[in-house]
């Protein structure tokens, strides 16, 4: 099945450094989701975007839906140990009234030194 | 429960033997979702449900792939005559439709399949 390309596949960066990681798509997305995916657990949203263009934030986290609508990008700033996780996109076509299947990315393994 | 809850968490098969995922999706949710996540890769779409119909299957794998959710609650995932390649983490996620299509997937923990 299709998976959008995420890039850095890992990252390894000390505590207190900015993040950066981005997610690219041969198609058009409605919806751009980043999720978050702990070792034995299933993925957790962080943030949603719904329109091109639009700038997203929640707390240390900072997300973009792409003009094109095939891209999307995700900061985190001033990373802390916790933030070690995989961390992935997904896109959606999103439809009012009904739900709708996720498109994920490769996913951006990150590490976070002391 | 307040979550989605699946189980088995691990599930250890000989190839050629049936397995069935459970899924508990939270209460009320109308939607519900499986996924398909292999070693090092992100999940993929398997199957959708709204309430009890089961609206979209085109990402099951095979026709040994069955999933059903016969009161619109809990849904079970079963595949026949397991084979190596189905070793993968089975996801399962459900949500409540928004007007304006911003519902949120929320993910149960997975159940690991290992077919040897």
């Amino acid at each position: 099945g299709q998976q959008l390309n995420q890039s850095p596949q890992s990252m390894f960066i000390q505590e207190g450094e900015d993040v950066s990681m981005n997610c690219t798509s041969s198609s058009i997305f409605n919806t751009w989701l980043w999720y978050k995916q702990d070792p034995g657990e299933g993925p957790v949203l962080l943030i949603a975007l719904y329109k091109a263009g639009e700038l997203t934030s929640n707390g240390r986290l900072t997300a973009q839906f792409g003009i094109t609508r095939k891209d999307s990008f995700l900061n985190i700033s001033a990373s802390i140990p916790s933030d070690v996780g995989i961390y992935f996109c997904a896109g959606r076509i999103a439809r009012a009234g009904t739900a709708s299947k996720l498109t994920f990315g490769t996913g951006t393994r990150l590490q976070v030194t002391l | 429960g307040a979550g989605v809850s699946q189980s088995p968490r691990y599930k250890v098969a000989k190839r050629g033997q049936d397995v069935a995922l459970r899924c508990d999706p939270i209460s009320g949710h109308v939607s519900l979702f499986w996924y398909q996540q292999a070693l090092g890769q992100g999940p993929e779409f398997l199957t959708y449900f709204q309430n009890e119909a089961q609206l979209d299957k085109s990402g099951l794998p095979s026709d040994r792939f069955f999933a059903e959710r016969p009161e619109g609650s809990v849904s079970t995932l079963k595949i026949q005559r397991t084979q190596q390649e189905d070793s993968a983490v089975y996801l399962c996620a459900s949500s409540q439709p928004r007007d304006r299509g911003s519902e949120t997937q929320y993910f149960g923990p997975g159940t690991r399949l290992l077919v040897l």
